[in-house]
């Protein structure tokens, strides 16, 4: 049983370059959703799906997009890389609403040079 | 805004004994879950324990108990019997009873020394 998926592990971007992190996950999750880990701050809602076609905006989306067209997958788009983008992507998913266990993926470590 | 405040950014303890994590929050909500988890150098985020905001009883996993004072917004994890795969660093976390808007904080690594 995979659980949670991210690709790619790690990526090294230029400043402005646009590129898609990928979140896939076979437990058949309505909710899905993005979080940013920096040192001394935590975890960070980026964007999160309760359903297919459903998206909202966390605590940081701005350089952000997501959208939900499938059950299975929750894509991350950088729009336009910044060096402040430059974090560790973790993709999480739950049955239910957040009183529900959440499954994270191990993250992608991306820095935008 | 929901804030979620760990003030200890780091914590050790002598393995096979006791240590407790601090944990507080600021929310106007009253229904609402809190959450301790895990994540230990491998950088997978494991969930160790949950509490509902409307149970008064303490949630318990075997060797993980937490202290939930509601009125204080207080929310702190005891670890019973430290084994030296405790050693991660440790989110408190804090989520609405309707959506998936988690907060978390900043986190406290724990050290287990042997």
């Amino acid at each position: 049983n995979a659980g949670v998926t991210q690709t790619p592990k790690f990526q090294v971007l230029k400043t402005g370059q646009s590129m898609t992190l990928q979140c896939a996950q076979d437990m058949n999750h309505e909710y899905m959703s993005w979080y940013r880990q920096d040192p001394g701050m935590g975890l960070r809602l980026i964007h999160y799906s309760v359903g297919a076609g459903i998206t909202d905006q966390g605590e940081v989306p701005n350089g952000y997009n997501v959208s939900r067209s499938t059950t299975e997958d929750f894509p991350l788009r950088l729009l336009s890389a910044a060096p402040s983008q430059t974090s560790v992507y973790f993709c999480a998913s739950s049955r239910g609403p957040v009183n529900e266990k959440l499954f994270f993926g191990s993250g992608t470590q991306l820095s935008v040079l | 805004a929901q804030t979620v405040t760990q003030s200890q950014p780091e914590m050790s303890v002598q393995e096979a004994e006791t240590v407790t994590l601090s944990c507080t929050y600021d929310t106007s909500e009253s229904d609402y879950y809190l959450f301790w988890y895990k994540q230990p150098p491998s950088r997978q985020m494991i969930l160790v324990i949950r509490q509902e905001a409307y149970k008064q009883q303490n949630a318990t996993e075997n060797r993980f108990s937490v202290n939930f004072q509601k009125a204080a917004k207080s929310f702190s994890l005891k670890i019973s019997d430290s084994q030296l795969g405790d050693a991660a660093m440790y989110f408190c976390a804090w989520g609405p009873y309707n959506n998936n808007d988690m907060r978390f904080g900043a986190g406290t690594r724990l050290t287990v020394k042997p």
